[in-house]
């Protein structure tokens, strides 16, 4: 079946950008996901690309697309504190189901 | 305007039982999804209604069943609960055809023991 790849852990340090990285198998895929999990929270919609995209900026997020190597990244300019959480890829399949990632767990050092 | 409410939060059900959870979509959307989250993993997809109907199923045993209301308010049953059910269970609406709306409520911490 299809699937989606994520490292589990990324460390970065206050201030300092995040990339988180993300590949998928399914190359039909219309909409690519980001979402932000809280401990003890549900999934927050951070952003989304369609698939015709190459990059979707909103305020500190940056999303890219390599549609080519199926490859999915999302940037967090000066990250902070309140970006701790576990950030998950998403695909969306033809059947509008949601093929997801393990998640990567972003830890903020001081 | 008040996004997804699921309920219960947390729920603790003997191994056997059967459990029923309940999901409210966000106004204006159509379609609610359920998935299941074990701890420390993504999200897995349950099934999909739309008009009342199961429009789409992810791999689950028929022992996951579930309705939609003419509300659009969508409930998910499990019967004969294993320990191996134990995990989040997300509700998530969206209106059908567009695909950046997928709404998530907060879950339900299902605890089988």
């Amino acid at each position: 079946g299809e699937d989606v790849e994520q490292s589990l852990f990324l460390s970065v340090r206050e201030g300092d950008s995040s990339v988180i990285n993300c590949t998928y198998t399914d190359s039909s895929s219309t909409y690519l996901y980001w979402y932000k999990q809280e401990p003890g929270a549900g999934l927050q919609l951070l952003t989304y690309i369609f698939s015709n995209m190459d990059m979707k900026q909103d305020q500190r997020l940056t999303v890219l697309l390599n549609k080519k190597d199926k490859h999915l990244s999302l940037r967090i300019a000066d990250t902070q504190t309140g970006d701790s959480a576990i950030y998950f890829c998403a695909e969306r399949e033809s059947n509008y189901q949601l093929i997801w990632g393990a998640g990567t767990k972003l830890i903020i050092k001081p | 305007d008040a996004g997804v409410t699921q309920s219960p939060t947390h729920l603790i059900k003997t191994r056997g039982q059967q459990v029923t959870l309940r999901c409210s979509p966000k106004s204006g959307h159509d379609t609610v999804s359920w998935y299941q989250q074990a701890l420390g993993q993504g999200p897995q997809f349950i099934f999909q209604y739309y008009e009342e109907e199961e429009r789409q199923r992810g791999n689950f045993p028929d022992r996951f069943s579930g309705h939609q209301f003419p509300n659009y308010s969508s409930e998910l049953n499990v019967n004969a609960l294993l320990l191996g059910d134990s995990a989040l269970y997300l509700c998530a609406s969206s209106l059908r055809g567009q695909g950046h709306g997928y709404t998530f409520g907060s879950g339900t911490r299902l605890t089988v023991v």
